[in-house]
């Protein structure tokens, strides 16, 4: 089945600092890509959607400053988290989708994000 | 704008019992998707679903597309130990559309 990596598997921060997460599809071509936040406990909560070449599309209450999104292939997109708080603390989830035919969806292993 | 329901929201289970579980939409849907996610980790694909009344398996896993399109259903055989996770039902009304996932059922198997 099609892998998405990312990296890192882990990270933690001082509180100001910015994290960029890295989200590859290994063996296909994405051309959207999804970035998920998930509580724990609690479900996917989708970010922004992404497609290669062209600016993110946000749900409704994330910041998109805050929130940097760039998908600048069709097998790699970064979050980058700025100026990170406490509050940014949670387990970041990027996914993707391939080209035509039967789609589905792939999601990487995940990053947990601590910021102290 | 569409939303997903997944019934039960959690279960506890007795290791050796068969599960099931269900996913309901308000929209007609031409695609299903099963995931299971282990806790720390990304949700995996189980099972996808593309045509209305199939039946698929994965192992001790079945899923099934629902006749309505309006929902679908995932059962799990001899549940074990490692079945212990979050299933989300994902679906979609068109081709190229974005996937809309439900809340998931959190499944915990009792020794």
């Amino acid at each position: 089945g099609a892998v998405v990596s990312q990296h890192p598997s882990w990270v933690i921060c001082k509180s100001g600092t910015s994290v960029k997460i890295e989200c590859r599809s290994l063996d296909f071509q994405a051309t959207t890509m999804f970035w998920y936040r998930q509580f724990p406990k609690q479900s996917l909560m989708l970010m922004a959607t992404s497609n290669e070449g062209s600016k993110a599309t946000y749900e409704q209450g994330v910041e998109k400053d805050k929130f940097l999104i760039n998908h600048a292939s069709l097998t790699l997109s970064t979050l980058t988290v700025t100026s990170a708080h406490p509050e940014d603390s949670s387990f970041y989830i990027c996914s993707a989708r391939g080209l035509a035919g039967y789609e589905t969806q792939y999601f990487g292993p995940g990053t947990r994000l601590l910021v102290l | 704008g569409q939303q997903l329901n997944q019934s039960p929201q959690s279960m506890f289970i007795q290791e050796g019992e068969d599960v099931s579980m269900n996913c309901t939409s308000s929209s007609i849907f031409n695609t299903w998707l099963w995931y299971k996610q282990d806790p720390g980790e990304g949700p995996v694909l189980l099972i996808a679903l593309y045509k209305a009344g199939e039946l698929t398996s994965n192992g001790r896993l079945t899923a099934q597309f629902g006749i309505t399109r309006k929902d679908s259903f995932l059962n799990i055989s001899a549940s074990i130990p490692s079945d212990v996770g979050i299933y989300f039902c994902a679906g979609r009304e068109n081709y190229g559309q974005n996937f809309v996932f439900g809340p998931g059922t959190r499944l915990s198997v009792l020794p």
